[in-house]
């Protein structure tokens, strides 16, 4: 089946730590995007890919990065350094041959700071 | 900058009847896209519906269709004969970048009651 795949889905994580969601697709999309979601709020950009080892950052960027090492991958790490950090992750692709094509959506990742 | 704003945090409808989601948009772009995305309890985002702002026609899908007031900078939703399953976050995006990025706004919960 194609699609986007995110794991894990429930990610728990210790004051301090550093923790590693992976976005996973075989659509052959170009072009990738994080996504945090808040309650009460919409999605907000973390950061976003356009071609292999290149990214940029989004609104939101402190506290995270990102590696784009292969098409299909798209991995997001949450650094000690985001204040917090608790929140809902949307990973999401696109072709972007067409600049305005539609961006696609995986199950998302739930991070929750103990 | 651009910014999307979705004025009703909650919206109720019986099986059957209609809804309207209302959304206003503010871009100085004079080409963009306009997204309606859907987001159940499962948490995955599903896009519903969209539309080109040089297209005059108002787009329409299944059940789902959009009026779309480019001068007004309104692009509201109507879902007709609702369904339990329509139970969902309803989120308003805009696209103006050619790099994709999304500007969503804060989400309209609608909950579908037999």
């Amino acid at each position: 089946d194609g699609g986007i795949t995110q794991s894990p889905k429930y990610l728990f994580r210790k004051e301090g730590q550093n923790v590693t969601l992976s976005c996973e697709q075989n659509l052959n999309h170009d072009a990738m995007y994080w996504y945090r979601q808040d309650p009460g709020q919409g999605l907000r950009l973390i950061y976003y890919s356009q071609i292999v080892n290149d990214f940029q950052k989004g609104d939101i960027a402190e506290g995270y990065s990102v590696s784009r090492e292969k098409k299909e991958s798209f991995p997001l790490t949450v650094t000690s350094a985001q204040k917090n950090p608790t929140a809902f992750y949307l990973c999401a692709s696109r072709w972007a041959a067409v600049s305005t094509d539609t961006q696609y959506f995986g199950p998302g990742t739930r991070l929750t700071v103990l | 900058a651009q910014t999307v704003t979705q004025s009703q945090p909650e919206m109720s409808v019986q099986e059957a009847e209609t809804v309207t989601l209302s959304c206003t948009y503010d871009t100085s772009e004079s080409n963009y896209y306009l997204f309606w995305y859907k987001q159940p309890p499962s948490r995955q985002m599903i896009l519903v519906i969209r539309q080109e702002a040089y297209k005059q026609q108002n787009a329409t899908e299944n059940r789902f269709s959009v009026n779309f007031q480019k001068a007004a900078k309104s692009f509201s939703l109507k879902i007709s004969d609702s369904q339990l399953g329509d139970t969902a976050m309803y989120f308003c995006a805009l696209l103006v970048s050619s790099w994709g990025k999304l500007q969503f706004g804060a989400g309209t919960q609608v909950v579908v009651t037999p």
